[in-house]
């Protein structure tokens, strides 16, 4: 079993200032993790994944997570939130069942990005 | 195309009626998911397809919900007697490769209303 846990369902920062969206997850396994984007009217795309190689991982449009086991967290950071991260973001844990990968999703962080 | 395609975009259906959705994975992709998403959640998993092998229909909710797919192309997802509850953002989903960890690519869903 599997399950992940956005702590906040609302972030809102500042341009130009850090951005931290925090995720917490449970799985049976070894966990896969991603971080996907879905911005208004548009598809969901894939920000970054881990998949038990390096554990700081680097994304797209300058987002990283670091996968913490002890802590069961794949935080997403950006040191400097522009405007167009303004979307929502899922945290993402994935499993391997009869040969396909199965993605149980998190219910979402809506990023607000202020002038 | 380069990328999922869903159709219809829109559909707007009164409780009771059957609809049938539609999902062109990208050209190659061995596998095809479908999800849902509620508004404001996060996206369930429905069911999956991998080549010709029986489809995981572990994440279908009731029997009024059923999918097919022939080969690696089209798939269609069918509602009968739409409920209300049924209301929501259909996703799919198409991968290259079902082995490891492989990027799910995403087409833009198609939301339904069952009024």
């Amino acid at each position: 079993a599997q399950s992940v846990t956005q702590l906040d369902s609302h972030v809102s920062v500042s341009e130009g200032t850090p951005v931290l969206l925090r995720c917490n997850y449970s799985s049976s396994y070894s966990p896969s993790l991603f971080w996907y984007v879905q911005h208004p009217n548009k598809g969901l795309q894939l920000l970054l994944k881990y998949t038990s190689a390096a554990t700081l991982v680097k994304g797209i449009n300058g987002f990283e997570a670091e996968f913490k086991k002890s802590e069961t967290s794949f935080h997403l950071t950006k040191p400097s939130a522009h405007m167009s991260d303004a979307a929502e973001y899922f945290c993402v844990v994935g499993a391997i069942t009869g040969g396909g990968n199965k993605l149980t999703f998190g219910t979402g962080t809506q990023l607000k990005v202020e002038l | 195309g380069a990328g999922v395609s869903q159709s219809p975009s829109n559909k707007v259906t009164e409780k009771g009626k059957d609809v049938e959705l539609r999902c062109d994975p990208i050209s190659g992709h061995t596998a095809l998911y479908w999800y849902r998403q509620r508004l404001g959640q996060g996206l369930e998993f429905l069911i999956y397809f991998q080549g010709n092998s029986a489809p995981d229909k572990s994440g279908l909710p009731s029997d009024r919900f059923s999918a097919e797919r022939t080969g690696e192309s089209v798939s269609t997802l069918t509602i009968q007697r739409t409920q209300q509850e049924d209301s929501a953002v259909y996703l799919c989903a198409s991968t290259l490769r079902t082995s490891g960890y492989n990027e799910q690519f995403f087409g833009p869903g198609t939301r339904l209303t069952v009024l």
